[in-house]
C-alpha cells in the first residue's frame, strides 16, 4: 500500500472542462506538496500546503489541504491543453526525503 | 536558484553492460542530492540520497549504486544492468529555501534491451 494514493490515475478531458484530482492517505502530514511534470522533464513544484483546511490558488488551479491534513485536492477550472501533464502529490519524511504518490496523468484535448 | 544537469539524456544499453549516469548541480553548495527512478507515467521512487561528499544512503535494495565524489556531483552506477533497470532516472537537489522545494534535473531515459 502506498503512503499517498492519487486518483484518478488517468484523466482525459476536453478544453474548457473543470476537473478535480485527489491525493489521499491515512497518515497525518505537516505539509503536502503538488508537482507537475511534463513528458521528458523533471517535476516542478506548484504549491505547498501547510495548514489544515488551507486553500491556495495559482491562476486556474485551486489546491486544498484537508482539515485533518491527511488528504489534498487539486481543482483545475477551464482546463487548457497546456495543463496536460502528470500531477504528483508528495510529502516529506525525515531527512528532507520526498515520498511521491503514483500521480494523475491529465490530458486536455483542444 | 539551482540548476541541475544530467547526462546522457537517453541511453540504450544491453543487459549485463555497465552504467554510469552523471548529475551535476550549479548555484548552491553542500546540497542534499537525490536519485529517483520513474516507471512510465507513474510516481517517483527514491533510490539514493546524499547529504555530503562520500555520504550515500540507499532506500531500496537493488542492482544500482551511487557515489558523490564532489560536493555538486552525484553519480548513479551499475556493474551489470538488468531489464528491470529500464526507466526514467531523475536527479534532484533540495533547495534549502523557505519553499522547501526539490529541484529536478531533466532526467535520463534508460532502456535496457
Amino acid at each position: 500500500t502506498q503512503l499517498l494514493e492519487q486518483s484518478p490515475q488517468f484523466l482525459s478531458i476536453q478544453e474548457g472542462e473543470n476537473l478535480t484530482v485527489y491525493c489521499n492517505s491515512s497518515s497525518v502530514f505537516s505539509s503536502l506538496q503538488w508537482y507537475r511534470q511534463e513528458p521528458g522533464e523533471g517535476p516542478v513544484l506548484l504549491v505547498t500546503v501547510v495548514t489544515g483546511g488551507e486553500v491556495k490558488k495559482l491562476k486556474r488551479l485551486t489546491f486544498q489541504f484537508g482539515d485533518a491534513r491527511k488528504d489534498s485536492s487539486l481543482h483545475i477550472t477551464a482546463a487548457q491543453p497546456g495543463d496536460t501533464g502528470l500531477y504528483l502529490c508528495a510529502v516529506y519524511n525525515a531527512g528532507n526525503m520526498l515520498t511521491f504518490g503514483g500521480g494523475t496523468r491529465l490530458m486536455v484535448k483542444p | 536558484s539551482q540548476t541541475i544537469h544530467q547526462w546522457p539524456a537517453t541511453l540504450v544499453q544491453p543487459v549485463g553492460s555497465p552504467l554510469s549516469l552523471e548529475c551535476t548541480v550549479e548555484g548552491t553548495s553542500n546540497p542534499n542530492l537525490y536519485w529517483y527512478r520513474q516507471a512510465a507515467g507513474r510516481g517517483l521512487q527514491l533510490l539514493f540520497y546524499s547529504v555530503g561528499i562520500g555520504q550515500i544512503s540507499s532506500e531500496v535494495p537493488q542492482n544500482l549504486s551511487a557515489s558523490r565524489p564532489q560536493d555538486r556531483q552525484f553519480i548513479l552506477s551499475s556493474k551489470k544492468l538488468l531489464l528491470s533497470d529500464s526507466g526514467f532516472y531523475l536527479c534532484a537537489c533540495h533547495s534549502g529555501s523557505y519553499r522547501n522545494e526539490q529541484f529536478f534535473g531533466p532526467g535520463t531515459r534508460l532502456t535496457v534491451l
